[in-house]
């Protein structure tokens, strides 16, 4: 299963756009992308999933360059909501989740 | 809305004791998961069912670990004689039989403390 590299945390304010890089430079010709979000005590939900270029659903965007060893996640104009874990995940077809340590996103007012 | 749940939602245990958690998944759901969750990473698998079937338990950290699923609907997770170290978060996900299995749906978890 393909390791992924994320920040460890990020700030930003309301309003603002905020992109999450994520590297994953052995991902495989089968593995989709997939970014989960989690709040204090509660379990990890699902944001977006993706396989090449760009992804956009009402919670956030995902691109993935050509070569997909990495993709960002685009969080438009976020709240103080939006405060939370993101985990890029990579893999296909496996019966488990693979979650590294995530991204601590703080949304200052 | 009939999400996953868990039962409890916290759970305070003295070292040597076994306790028993208590998964609900998303009626329906033929695939269910636990993963385990220190504080300040991510989740952890422990193990995977199809139905009633455990496919895979390679994540469970020692034999004082134990994980049913005899309907098919409902599981537990079992834990004998508790330790300090398995104090965590453990969360239960599932998927339909048509879902994807990148994308589970979490119940809120259930917080063990060993003390």
């Amino acid at each position: 299963l393909a390791k992924t590299t994320q920040p460890i945390s990020m700030d930003s304010y309301e309003g603002q756009e905020v992109n999450i890089t994520c590297s994953h430079n052995n991902i495989a010709t089968n593995d989709y992308i997939t970014w989960y979000q989690q709040f204090p005590s509660q379990g990890p939900r699902f944001i977006i999933q993706g396989y090449k270029t760009k992804v956009t659903n009402e919670v956030a965007s995902l691109f993935i360059p050509a070569d997909r060893k990495s993709s960002t996640l685009s969080l438009p104009r976020v709240s103080l909501s939006d405060t939370a874990v993101y985990y890029c995940l990579v893999g296909g077809g496996y019966n488990k989740l693979i979650f590294g340590a995530g991204t601590r996103l703080a949304v200052h007012p | 809305g009939a999400g996953v749940s868990q039962s409890p939602r916290y759970k305070v245990a003295k070292r040597g004791q076994d306790v028993a958690l208590r998964c609900d998944p998303i009626s329906g759901h033929v695939s269910l998961f636990w993963y385990q969750q220190a504080l300040g990473q991510g989740p952890e698998f422990l193990t995977y069912f199809q139905n009633e079937a455990q496919l895979d338990k390679s994540g469970l950290p020692s034999d004082r670990f134990f994980a049913e699923r005899p309907e098919g609907s409902v599981s537990t997770l079992k834990i004998q004689r508790t330790q300090q170290e398995d104090s965590a978060v453990y969360l239960c996900a599932s998927i339909g039989a048509s879902g994807n299995t990148d994308t589970q749906y979490f119940g809120p978890g259930t917080r063990l403390t060993v003390l």
